[in-house]
């Protein structure tokens, strides 16, 4: 069963609009929350990642937030560029490990 | 800057045939991590090695096993593929528990 559950599966936002993507969990061992970024025929490249000290953090466009108790979190990238069109996982994993479980990906498509 | 170096890049197998993927790790790195993509799915954890010894497994079926060599590359074998083998698979790597680097992935194709 899948860890992590994401939403939506496709995306389409206007240049300049906002991309917002969801990203659902149940273990509450997970201590680690990436989002990765993935063009076609290339590896996952890690965005931005939090751990569930901080409700939010934000580095340039993305912002993840990040809810505990709802044990929930997403990502927001603001001002979207046609460049952003990609696939976004979120993930988690537990303690310093690199082993995660991935959402099952949103595929973002930004208008020009 | 040197990147995760994977090979081959695209690889098609018959079914029962045996396969090898092999991975170089960005420099200094000692951790290299397996993931297997299929068509639309996310990427799943198959197996990892921290200084030459298994560190973690995910779903790795039992026809497949892996090393991490002296030099820190790691290879990845498949034996007896079948159809639904074919995916992308990603190595990446890290120093420690530090960022995970993935390379550009192989492509396997079992006909």
């Amino acid at each position: 069963q899948q860890q992590v559950k994401q939403s939506p599966q496709s995306l389409i936002v206007q240049k300049g609009g906002i991309s917002i993507i969801n990203c659902a969990y149940e273990n509450t061992a997970f201590d680690y929350f990436p989002w990765y970024q993935q063009f076609p025929g290339k590896g996952p490249a890690l965005l931005i990642a939090i751990r569930p000290d901080v409700s939010e953090k934000k580095e340039g466009r993305f912002t993840i937030s990040f809810n505990k108790s709802a044990k929930q979190f997403s990502l927001h990238i603001m001002d979207s560029q046609p460049g952003d069109s990609a696939t976004y996982f979120c993930a988690a994993s537990i303690g310093d490990f690199n082993k995660f479980y991935f959402g099952s990906g949103t595929k973002l498509n930004v208008k020009p | 800057a040197a990147g995760v170096i994977q090979s081959p890049r695209h690889l098609i197998k018959e079914k029962r045939e045996t396969a090898t993927l092999k991975c170089y790790p960005i420099p200094r790195h000692d951790t290299v991590y397996w993931y297997q993509q299929g068509p639309g799915q996310d990427p799943q954890f198959l197996i990892s090695f921290y200084e030459k010894m298994q560190s973690d497994k995910g779903s790795i079926p039992d026809r497949f096993s892996a090393q991490q060599f002296s030099d820190y590359h790691s290879e990845l074998n498949m034996s007896s593929l079948e159809l639904g083998d074919s995916a992308l698979y990603f190595c990446a790597s890290s120093l420690g528990a530090g960022e995970l680097f993935f390379g550009e992935g192989s492509r396997l194709t079992v006909l």
